[in-house]
């Protein structure tokens, strides 16, 4: 069972140009979410999607786009980088269709570097 | 004020120690309480949760939620090397549906062998 499968897992980009962040999940799992890790600032929620075709802004939505086409992908695109985006970047999925909250499971991240 | 505060450490123990960990927050209407863990360029890991108030113990570790003090602790006995790891805590309002989830900025834990 692979979980959540990010690729890919470093990049460096130069200022102004545009990348595509993937992001696969093979636990039919209805909720996927994008977040960003930063020194000291914990983690923060960019994206979020409770299912193919629905998806909605989190805390830092600005300068990054997303799409859920199917249950399994949920692609970060990221246009136009600035320095200010270089960070680690988290897919995560969950279900919480049941009562019981079972957390979230995460991807071993992208590390972006915007230069 | 952040809704949820963490010490970000580091917290360096001896192999073997308890170690403590801890975070506050600020939001009543929190009910659900997770600890993950994080090695070092790995995403974070759910480690325990908990509903509302009390104490849940999974081998060596222990978490506790005092909902009065708004304050949750994740205690590890009989601490070692791989316990070196970052901790965040998290918590969200309740479950089904989706809950937007509060993450802690974590805890930086090192065990010297």
């Amino acid at each position: 069972n692979a979980g959540v499968t990010q690729t890919p897992k470093f990049r460096i980009l130069k200022i102004g140009q545009s990348m595509t962040l993937q992001c696969t999940q093979d636990m039919n799992h209805n909720y996927m979410y994008w977040y960003r890790q930063d020194p000291g600032m914990g983690l923060k929620l960019i994206y979020y999607s409770v299912g193919a075709g629905i998806t909605d802004k989190g805390e830092v939505p600005n300068g990054y786009n997303v799409s859920r086409s199917t249950t399994e992908d949920f692609p970060l695109r990221l246009e136009l980088a600035a320095p200010s985006q270089t960070s680690v970047y988290f897919c995560a999925s969950s279900d919480l269709s049941r009562e019981t909250i079972e957390g979230y499971t995460f991807g071993s991240g992208t590390r972006l570097t915007v230069v | 004020q952040k809704e949820v505060e963490q010490d970000p450490g580091p917290l360096s123990v001896p192999e073997g120690a308890i170690v403590s960990l801890n975070c506050t927050y600020s939001n009543s209407a929190f009910q659900y309480f997770m600890w993950y863990r994080q090695y070092s360029r790995k995403g974070p890991e759910l480690l325990m949760y908990t509903y509302s108030s009390g104490n849940k113990e999974d081998g060596r570790f222990t978490a506790q939620v005092d909902k009065s003090s708004k304050y949750i602790s994740l205690f590890i006995r009989d601490s070692q090397p791989s316990d070196s790891a970052t901790y965040l805590c998290a918590m969200s309002p309740r479950s089904g549906g989706y809950q937007k989830v509060t993450f802690g900025t974590g805890t930086k834990l090192q065990v010297i062998p």
